[in-house]
């Protein structure tokens, strides 16, 4: 079946810009998660959606980062104004349920420059 | 703060030689712990997790971790390397009480033919 996808793969932009970064989570998943790994780091926790339930958003680094779920499907990353720190791979990950042993199956990333 | 530590940046091993990644973590209680494999331009795949139904796991393509309480350890091993090892390895630690997943800083394994 299909994993997670997410859109674009790579994005270049300026300096302040504004961009979207777009996941879809695998069909039936009702938890989404954001990450952030930069060059030579580990991932970074950013947000958690779950159906319904008000996001956890205590990763996002500042209030130029937001995201969106519409239900249990598309999820929408945006950076505000970016800057260069920003620059960065961002995984989407889903899971089918919420609980601790339930396995986050991760996407591609969206590979993102700040010139 | 809980957190979890990878152990070498950088691990190279000849092929079909002993593969050993270190990974701890920081709690006095047991988390949920996963290793995952991030293959060059490729997302992450689970290779593994212990949810404490017993200490010796079993993944895929041959690799196995054991969890060691009075170590706080969950090293991943793999008898014989082989050359499609290459990969970066990342350990992973989840808490009762938090959605999230805590990851290490991965650990880049090079195979040498």
């Amino acid at each position: 079946g299909a994993g997670v996808s997410q859109s674009p793969s790579n994005k270049v932009t300026e300096k302040g810009k504004d961009v979207e970064l777009r996941c879809d989570p695998i069909s039936g998943h009702t938890a989404l998660y954001w990450y952030r790994q930069r060059l030579g780091q580990g991932l970074e926790f950013l947000i958690y959606f779950q159906g319904n339930s008000a996001p956890d958003k205590s990763g996002l680094p500042s209030d130029r980062f937001s995201a969106e779920r519409t239900g249990e499907s598309v999820s929408t990353l945006t950076i505000q104004r970016t800057q260069q720190e920003d620059s960065a791979v961002y995984l989407c990950a889903s899971s089918s349920q919420r609980g601790l042993q339930e396995t986050q199956y991760f996407g591609p990333g969206t590979r993102l420059l700040v010139l | 703060a809980q957190s979890v530590t990878q152990l070498g940046s950088h691990v190279s091993v000849s092929e079909g030689a002993l593969v050993l990644l270190r990974c701890n973590y920081s709690s006095s209680v047991p988390p949920y712990l996963f290793w995952y494999v991030q293959y060059p331009n490729q997302g992450l795949q689970l290779l593994l997790k212990y949810t404490s139904a017993a200490t010796l796991v079993k993944g895929i393509n041959g690799f196995e971790a054991e969890f060691k309480k009075s170590e706080t350890s969950f090293h991943l091993t793999k008898p014989s390397a082989h050359m499609s090892d290459a990969a970066e390895y990342f350990c992973a630690v989840r808490y009762f009480g938090n959605e999230k997943l805590t990851f290490g800083t991965g650990t880049r394994l090079t195979i040498i033919p």
